[in-house]
């Protein structure tokens, strides 16, 4: 099961918006509605942002907000502010028990 | 709070093993599934595998790369969740997540612990 397919890395300036995306397959994200973000600040664990395309936690923010169409998924974080600097991870349900995670994209606030 | 702490992490000699344990409080572990996710230095997290909780079959499954060599086992009566690691390889080498999975994805995660594979 090949890594999902992110840009290396996405910026923004303060109070603007970023969309990064997630390229899979029909055998991941484009058949299945379990796409989930996560953010990952340095030497910290991945916290999540995003389950089940769209859905956020109680604790995220709702500058946060997922999509997909066909086997692109995508994360957008509006309002960009200083703490959203971070390296940002897509997953997918893959079938058979399976899920593959995306490749990483690094987001740089100008 | 849900906690997840993660242990048994060192360096090994390539076809070594080791034990990874995760203790985890804050919720009714017996009711979750876990999993253990894993991340090589600079790279992406990386999926190993799951276990359902025994209610829901226990049913154990493992990422293509680790399938025959890892083992993930679970202590209901402990709130403890295992990863045996067998055969391991230099690229095994990175640091190994518990988290309890909800929503179809892994939810809360632990802190980690490094296992680094070298002679």
């Amino acid at each position: 099961q090949s890594a999902l397919t992110q840009p290396p890395s996405a910026s923004g300036s303060r109070g603007q918006s970023v969309t990064i995306s997630c390229t899979g397959t029909s055998s991941d994200v484009g058949g299945y509605n379990y796409v989930s973000w996560y953010q990952q600040h340095p030497g910290k664990a991945p916290k999540l942002l995003i389950y089940e395309v769209s859905k956020r936690p109680s604790w995220v923010p709702d500058r946060f907000s997922g999509f997909k169409s066909g086997n692109t998924a995508s994360l957008t974080v509006s309002g960009l502010q200083a703490e959203d600097e971070a390296d940002y991870y897509c997953s997918s349900y893959a079938g058979s028990n399976i899920y593959v995670f995306g490749t990483g994209t690094k987001v740089t606030v100008l | 709070e849900v906690q997840l702490v993660e242990s048994g992490g060192g360096l090994v000699k390539p076809g070594g093993s080791l034990r990874l344990s995760c203790a985890a409080s804050g919720f009714t572990f017996s009711n979750a599934w876990m999993s253990w996710v894993r991340q090589a230095p600079g790279k992406g997290p990386e999926w190993v595998g799951r276990i359902k909780s025994k209610t829901d079959g226990g049913t154990i499954d493992y990422a293509a790369p680790v399938k025959g060599r890892f083992t993930i086992s679970r202590d209901d009566s402990k709130n403890i969740l295992y990863l045996q690691m067998k055969s391991l390889k230099t690229e095994d080498t990175a640091v190994y997540y518990c988290t309890s999975d909800y929503g179809g994805c892994p939810w809360d995660w632990g802190q980690g612990t490094l296992v680094t594979v070298s002679s």
